[in-house]
């Protein structure tokens, strides 16, 4: 069955750091692999995915992510995070089907940015 | 740019009473799908939707729930007697043109009360 898993529940970054936030999935074919963006009370964001092709992905807002399938993972970086940047981040794995398609999505990590 | 709209914002109704949540999809989509979040959890499909029938459901989505399009460009999620437990966000997304499509676009979502 195919899960994903988000290893932190939550992360301080300082404003100007770089950020990692880590994600593993289990899929038995060719993953397409996402990461959304969730502000307090608001929806979601697609940053970016990854369907096939060059495994570094670049997505909005200086996102980008790096898909290794040795590890199974698909790991979101940003090189110099800002405030507006605190929210609560979702790595997902989409399964496609025959009538659409699936998104799992994991527990999510909440980024906090101290001044 | 095309996007995925929910009426209302927010619902707040009383247990045991009946709610329909409306959804927009963009126009030339084809798949059409739930997805529901608890407050702090992680977002879950509930049901997926295609040629007017319903392609693939959770083990969430009980004999409550329902899902229609009435009319060729609303699509509706109806919980026929609501619980306490049914409280959360819930997502309406769509995706496709044609064949198969790997990109889910979410809408806002419709934050239910249930009291």
């Amino acid at each position: 069955a195919q899960s994903v898993t988000q290893p932190d529940i939550h992360i301080t970054v300082s404003e100007g750091a770089s950020l990692e936030l880590r994600c593993n999935y289990s899929y038995g074919a060719t993953p397409y692999l996402f990461w959304y963006v969730q502000s307090p009370g608001q929806g979601l964001q697609l940053l970016l995915k990854y369907f096939s092709g060059d495994t570094l992905v670049q997505g909005i807002k200086g996102f980008e992510a790096e898909f290794k399938r040795s590890q199974s993972s698909f790991n979101l970086r940003k090189p110099s995070v800002h405030w507006s940047d605190a929210a609560e981040y979702f790595c997902a794995v989409g399964a496609p089907r025959a009538g659409g398609f699936k998104t799992i999505f994991g527990a999510g990590t909440r980024l906090f940015v101290k001044a | 740019e095309p996007e995925v709209t929910q009426t209302p914002s927010h619902q707040v109704t009383q247990m045991g009473q009946e709610v329909i949540l409306r959804c927009v999809p963009i126009s030339n989509h084809l798949y059409f799908y739930w997805y529901r979040q608890i407050l702090g959890q992680k977002v879950e499909f509930l049901v997926s939707f295609y040629n007017n029938e319903i392609s693939e459901k959770s083990e969430i989505f009980d004999d409550q729930f329902s899902v229609e399009r009435p009319d060729g460009s609303n699509f509706t999620l109806k919980i026929r007697s609501t619980k306490l437990e049914d409280s959360a966000m819930y997502f309406c997304a769509s995706s496709g043109t044609s064949g198969l499509s790997y990109e889910q676009y979410f809408g806002p979502g419709t934050r239910l009360t249930v009291t």
